[in-house]
C-alpha cells in the first residue's frame, strides 16, 4: 500500500447526473477527509470519517452531497442531480490517528469531475 | 469558507535563486503544513509543524512556525527547475480530536523565469 488511491481520475457527466467516486485510503489509517478544489483556490474541506463514522460535514455539503465508509477502509462521496457549479477536483486525504513521523495528511491524486 | 493569506499569489525563479513564501491568519493554529501540487495532481507534503517557534528543514526546504502560532514561512534554498509547482500553506486547530481539518491558502505559484 503505497499511497491514497482515487477512482476515477476523471468524470465529465451531464448536468442532472448523479456521480459517485471512491477512495481507498492507506491501511493503516484510520481518518479519511474529503476536500474539493477549484480552480486557482486550495483545497476546502468537505467532510471527515473517523473508522466508519463521519464526524464532521462542513457547510459546504448540500444535501445533493453524501458520503459514506461503511467497513471503515474504502469511502464514496456522491453527487446526486449535479450542477455545473460542482465542476472541481475532489480531493481525497487520509491521516493516522497517532502523531508519529507521518502524521501529516496524505492525499489522493484526485478525481476531476466535469458537469457538462 | 475561511483561507490562510498566502503571498506571493505568484513568483518566477531562475535556478539557483533562493525563493520565500508566506502564510498569516487572524487565527491561531496548531499545526502548519506546506505542500506542493504538480498539475493534476493532489498535494503531496512537504513539511508538518506541530510547535510555535519550531523550524524544520527537508532537504532545501526550511519551514518555520510563527511564534504567534498566526503564521509561517516556507524558504526553498537554490532553486532547481522541479521546484516549479503550486505551493500551498495549510493550518490545523484540533489534532488528536475528532476535528482536525485543514485550512489552506491560495497557492503560490513558481514558475521559471523566460
Amino acid at each position: 500500500d503505497t499511497g491514497v488511491s482515487q477512482d476515477p481520475r476523471h468524470k465529465i457527466t451531464k448536468r442532472g447526473q448523479n456521480v459517485t467516486f471512491r477512495c481507498d485510503p492507506i491501511s493503516e489509517h484510520n481518518r479519511l477527509y474529503w476536500y474539493r478544489q477549484t480552480l486557482g483556490q486550495g483545497p476546502e474541506f468537505l467532510t471527515y470519517f473517523q473508522n466508519e463514522a463521519q464526524l464532521e460535514k462542513s457547510r459546504l455539503l448540500s444535501d445533493r452531497f453524501s458520503a459514506e465508509r461503511p467497513k471503515g477502509s474504502f469511502s464514496t462521496l456522491e453527487i446526486q442531480r449535479t450542477e455545473q457549479g460542482d465542476s472541481a477536483m475532489y480531493l481525497c486525504a487520509s491521516r493516522p490517528f497517532r502523531r508519529g513521523p507521518n502524521y501529516g495528511y496524505t492525499f489522493g491524486s484526485g478525481t476531476r469531475l466535469t458537469v457538462v | 469558507g475561511q483561507q490562510l493569506n498566502q503571498s506571493p499569489q505568484s513568483m518566477f525563479i531562475q535556478e539557483g535563486e533562493d525563493v520565500s513564501m508566506n502564510c498569516t491568519s487572524s487565527s491561531i493554529f496548531n499545526t502548519w503544513l506546506w505542500y506542493k501540487q504538480d498539475p493534476g495532481e493532489g498535494p503531496v507534503l512537504l513539511i508538518a509543524l506541530y510547535k510555535a517557534g519550531e523550524l524544520t528543514s527537508n532537504g532545501r526546504l526550511t519551514a518555520q512556525f510563527g511564534i504567534t502560532r498566526k503564521d509561517s514561512f516556507l524558504n526553498i534554498s537554490a532553486s532547481i527547475p522541479s521546484d516549479v509547482g503550486i505551493y500551498f500553506c495549510a493550518g490545523q486547530q484540533n489534532y488528536g480530536g475528532s476535528q482536525g481539518n485543514l485550512i489552506f491558502g491560495k497557492g503560490t505559484k513558481l514558475s521559471v523565469k523566460p
